[in-house]
């Protein structure tokens, strides 16, 4: 059973410039989030879908933003890129809010 | 809001050592309570989770016990391998996970 995928493994970017990434959930997975790891700020959750539907949002300015799609494939995009915005970003999935989480190896930008 | 505290690192153990990473957290209502492990270069792994108080999650020899009259979800491993050296995180979810900043385990031979 293939896991979770995100794709590129990396990005370097330049600031100012926009970003996409993508993340395939597990076969039968509804519910997606992604998260942003930092050093120094840990793991913050970003956003969740369902269904297409963005459930959740967290404490992220609106440069941040995602969608899903009707195969429950994800994307989120950052537009005007700060250096700042260097980090780790994970995408999860699960069947159902009794299911733990399967995370993604997680997609690294590095903005210069 | 919602927050977890764990003890920070490094752990450093020798084999077949005795292993606590203190976990605490605080929920304004019945959260359900997850370790997950971190190996590097990887995602999050989910290691154990449990739903209510009183409850042990374990897997793999690691356990931890929803405790509601402390707050605590404190990982417990009665013998750690070279193998499990990650980093660990401890997670509550009631509408989102939320996470400590994590624990690095060094375990030496």
């Amino acid at each position: 059973k293939a896991g979770v995928t995100q794709t590129p493994r990396y990005l370097i970017k330049t600031r100012g410039q926009q970003v996409t990434l993508s993340c395939s959930p597990i076969s039968g997975h509804r519910s997606v989030s992604w998260y942003q790891q930092t050093p120094g700020q840990g793991l913050q959750f970003l956003f969740e879908y369902f269904s297409e539907t963005q459930r959740n949002k967290g404490n992220f300015p609106g440069r941040f933003s995602g969608r899903q799609f009707s195969n429950s494939r994800s994307e989120m995009n950052v537009s005007t890129l700060e250096l700042g915005d260097s980090a780790l970003y994970l995408c999860a999935s699960r069947a159902g809010r009794n299911y733990g989480y399967t995370f993604g190896s997680g997609t690294r930008l590095t903005v210069v | 809001g919602d927050s977890v505290t764990q003890m920070e690192g490094p752990v450093t153990l020798s084999e077949e050592a005795c292993l606590t990473i203190n976990c605490t957290y605080t929920a304004t209502g019945y959260p359900s309570l997850f370790w997950y492990v971190q190996y590097p270069g990887e995602g999050l792994q989910l290691l154990l989770k449990a739903t209510k108080a009183d409850d042990k999650g374990s897997n793999k020899g690691f356990e931890a016990t929803y405790r509601k009259e402390t707050t605590s979800f404190h990982l417990e491993k009665g013998s750690v391998q070279v193998s499990d050296s990650a980093v660990y995180f401890c997670a509550l979810e009631e509408s989102t996970l939320t996470f400590g900043k994590g624990t690095m385990l060094l375990v030496s031979p």
